[in-house]
């Protein structure tokens, strides 16, 4: 099982292009999440996909799209980048099955610059 | 919504002292309390969870305890090693829910 995997490792945008970072899983997990990690900050969702076919947003979702593509792949698209979106982005994938809560897999992270 | 805060935001201990990261929380429907160890340019993995029905939870060396009435719960590391350090995040979730929110995490270093 390679688990959690995301694409690309590391990018550098200029400001205003745009790109998608790719996510996928492998453990049939239903919960797909993004977050992003700046110094200081911790993890701040960014947007989540409680099932195949739903997305919601999280605390930080301005600036950004997602799609659940299918059960085992999630992408995360920043449409016109800015240097406020410079960050690692990880995503993760939970079980979750209601009503209790579960483990969260990380992928290994996209660190992006915007110039 | 739920906001967790961690404390403290760094913290250096010598080889085989504890070390004790505490967060409070301030959703009082907030029942899943998980702590993730991120070591450096690695993706955080969980190390050990509690649900609110338990006080407290032993996993080798580390412990965690929760206190539902002073929404707060702690993280205990005995016997530190060199290879404890990392950076440690404590959440929270409520039942039903998916989303976690974070702590702003814990610096540990561990010096030999």
């Amino acid at each position: 099982n390679a688990g959690v995997t995301q694409t690309p490792k590391f990018q550098v945008l200029k400001t205003g292009q745009s790109m998608t970072l790719q996510c996928a899983q492998d453990m049939n997990h239903n919960s797909m999440y993004w977050y992003r990690q700046d110094p200081g900050m911790g993890l701040r969702l960014i947007y989540y996909s409680a099932s195949e076919g739903t997305t919601d947003k999280g605390e930080v979702p301005n600036g950004y799209n997602v799609s659940r593509l299918n059960k085992r792949e999630f992408s995360l698209r920043l449409e016109s980048a800015a240097p406020s979106q410079t960050s690692v982005y990880f995503c993760a994938s939970s079980e979750a099955q209601r009503p209790a809560a579960s483990e969260q897999y990380f992928g290994p992270g996209t660190r992006l610059t915007v110039t | 919504g739920e906001n967790v805060e961690q404390h403290p935001s760094t913290l250096s201990v010598q080889e085989g002292d504890s070390a004790v990261i505490k967060c409070t929380y301030s959703d009082s429907a907030s029942n899943y309390f998980p702590w993730y160890k991120q070591e450096l340019g690695k993706r955080p993995q969980l190390i050990i969870d509690i649900r609110s029905n338990v006080g407290e939870k032993k996993d080798q060396r580390i412990a965690v305890t929760l206190n539902k009435t002073a929404k707060h719960f702690s993280l205990h590391i005995t016997e530190t090693q060199p290879e404890d350090s990392a950076v440690y995040f404590c959440a929270a979730s409520k039942q039903g829910f998916q989303k976690l929110v974070f702590g702003t995490g814990t610096r540990l270093l561990v010096s030999p």
